[in-house]
């Protein structure tokens, strides 16, 4: 099965603007999704599809892609966004076409 | 309101058997593709298992031929039903809506999650 790849961790001063990235060959054909987990909680999706936000999500989250690599940008970055972030994708690597694959997550710390 | 209630969650011996509940509201289950998700303590996410609206089940290899994926569509609810645990097996599982067009793959809503611990 493919896998995606994201940075362990990320910082960024409040009020600045972040990108956090997830790599994978099938981000070659699917966009990625993100989610975004507070400790404790459940993942809550963020961005879908080319650049998609769920009602309720900030205008300040977007998303976007280039060849292998997805990015999920936050501009002015709050406190409140402190979490854990996920991307996933379809997998496309032939025997699991119908699994779905996760990256292994990016922290991100609001300095 | 759109929501998933996980229910079933417990500690376990290793070999043994649970089944996880997810009751679906404000949506119909068996029209929709619907995952489980779970999480290791401390780890990230990881797929375990779908069931399609025309009733295809699919797994992570992880799991399969262990784990049952089913719905009750009377009862709106989705099932996980695990066999022969094993401590890796220990993790708060999610179920999740599924959605999906050419472009991509998404989960929403997630569940609140329910812990299985497979311990001795």
């Amino acid at each position: 099965s493919s896998e995606l790849t994201q940075d362990p961790a990320v910082s960024v001063a409040l009020g600045q603007t972040v990108r956090i990235t997830c790599q994978g060959d099938s981000l070659r054909s699917y966009y990625a999704s993100w989610y975004q987990q507070k400790p404790g909680q459940a993942p809550v999706l963020v961005i879908y599809g080319k650049n998609n936000r769920p009602s309720g999500i900030p205008d300040r989250f977007s998303g976007s892609s280039s060849g292998n690599t997805a990015s999920l940008t936050i501009t002015g970055a709050q406190a409140e966004d402190e979490a854990d972030y996920y991307c996933n994708s379809r997998d496309s690597s032939g025997n699991h076409l119908d699994a779905v694959v996760f990256g292994g997550g990016t922290k991100l710390t609001v300095l | 309101e759109v929501q998933l209630v996980e229910t079933g969650g417990g500690l376990i011996q290793p070999g043994g058997s649970l089944r996880l509940s997810c009751a679906a509201s404000g949506f119909t289950v068996s029209s929709n593709y619907m995952s489980w998700v779970r999480q290791a303590p401390g780890k990230g996410l990881e797929w375990v298992s779908v069931i399609y609206s025309g009733g295809s089940t699919y797994y992570a290899d992880s799991v399969k031929g262990r784990f049952t994926i089913s719905r009750d569509n009377s009862k709106n609810t989705l099932y996980l039903q695990m066999n022969s645990l094993r401590a890796e097996d220990t993790a708060v599982y999610y179920c999740a809506r599924d959605h999906y067009d050419s472009s991509g793959y998404w989960f929403d809503p997630w569940g609140q999650g329910t812990l299985v611990t497979v311990s001795s």
